[in-house]
C-alpha cells in the first residue's frame, strides 16, 4: 500500500526557514517523480515543487511564488522527499501535501505550516 | 504563468449528471497536459480520481469518467450520489511546471 507521510510543520516568523520532509513507502521510491502542493486556509490548491527521478535527470521545477526561497531534494536510499523553505513570508502559511506520481498521483494527509510573528 | 479555468459551482440532482470543465489560457487542453482531476471534501486531503485525461485509480468511482471535450479536458459524474458533494479541481501540466484550476464546488441537490 502506497503510503505518504509529511512532517516538520509548525509556527515558524517570518524570514525564518523549516524544512518539511514527506516519507514513502509502498513502492519503489527512486523510481517515481515527486511533487509538493499546498493549500492556504480556506483556498484552492497550489502546486509548489516537482522533482523527476534520477533515471529522468532528476529535474527540478518550482512555483513563481517560491522559486529562488525553497528547495526540493530526495533522499533515495531514505524514501524520503524534502522541501527547504527559506525567507518565509506569511503569505506561505498553508498546509503542505507531498505527492508522488505511481500509477496516478498519491497525496500524503499534509503538515501545516503557519508562518507569523 | 498559464490560468487554468473551472466552473465556480455546479448543482447537480441526485442520481443525475453533470460535467466539469477546465480550460487553459494558452489555447486548446490536450493530452500533453496530462489532465488531473481531484476530489477534495471539507477537512480533508485531496484525492486523485482521474489522471492523464482518463484513467482512473482503483478507488474511483465507475461514475466519474475523463475525457477532453470542445478543448477543454472535462469530468462527467453520472448517476450523481450526496457524497460526491465536494470541491473538485483540475490540474494541467506545462512542460513540468504544474497549474491548478480554482476548483468547482459541487452540490448534490
Amino acid at each position: 500500500e502506497v503510503q505518504l507521510v509529511e512532517s516538520g510543520g509548525g509556527l515558524v516568523q517570518p524570514g525564518r526557514s523549516l524544512r518539511l520532509s514527506c516519507t514513502a513507502s509502498g513502492f519503489t521510491f527512486g523510481d517515481y517523480a515527486m511533487s509538493w502542493f499546498r493549500q492556504a486556509p480556506g483556498k484552492g490548491l497550489e502546486w509548489v515543487s516537482f522533482i523527476k527521478s534520477k533515471a529522468f535527470g532528476g529535474t527540478i521545477e518550482y512555483a513563481a511564488s517560491v522559486k529562488g526561497r525553497f528547495t526540493i531534494s530526495r533522499d533515495d536510499s531514505k524514501s524520503i522527499a524534502y522541501l527547504q523553505m527559506n525567507s518565509l513570508k506569511t503569505e506561505d502559511t498553508a498546509m503542505y501535501y507531498c505527492g508522488v506520481y505511481y500509477r496516478g498521483l498519491y497525496w500524503g494527509h499534509g503538515t501545516l505550516v503557519t508562518v507569523s510573528s | 504563468q498559464a490560468v487554468v479555468t473551472q466552473e465556480p459551482s455546479l448543482t447537480v440532482s441526485p442520481g443525475g449528471t453533470v460535467t466539469l470543465t477546465c480550460g487553459s489560457s494558452t489555447g486548446a487542453v490536450t493530452s500533453g497536459h496530462y489532465p488531473y482531476w481531484f476530489q477534495q471534501k471539507p477537512g480533508q486531503a485531496p484525492r486523485t480520481l482521474i489522471y492523464d485525461t482518463s484513467n482512473k485509480h482503483s478507488w474511483t468511482p465507475a461514475r466519474f469518467s475523463g475525457s477532453l471535450l470542445g478543448g477543454k479536458a472535462a469530468l462527467t459524474l453520472s448517476g450523481a450520489q450526496p457524497e460526491d458533494e465536494a470541491e473538485y479541481y483540475c490540474f494541467l501540466s506545462y512542460g513540468g511546471a504544474g497549474v491548478f484550476g480554482g476548483g468547482t464546488k459541487l452540490t448534490v441537490l
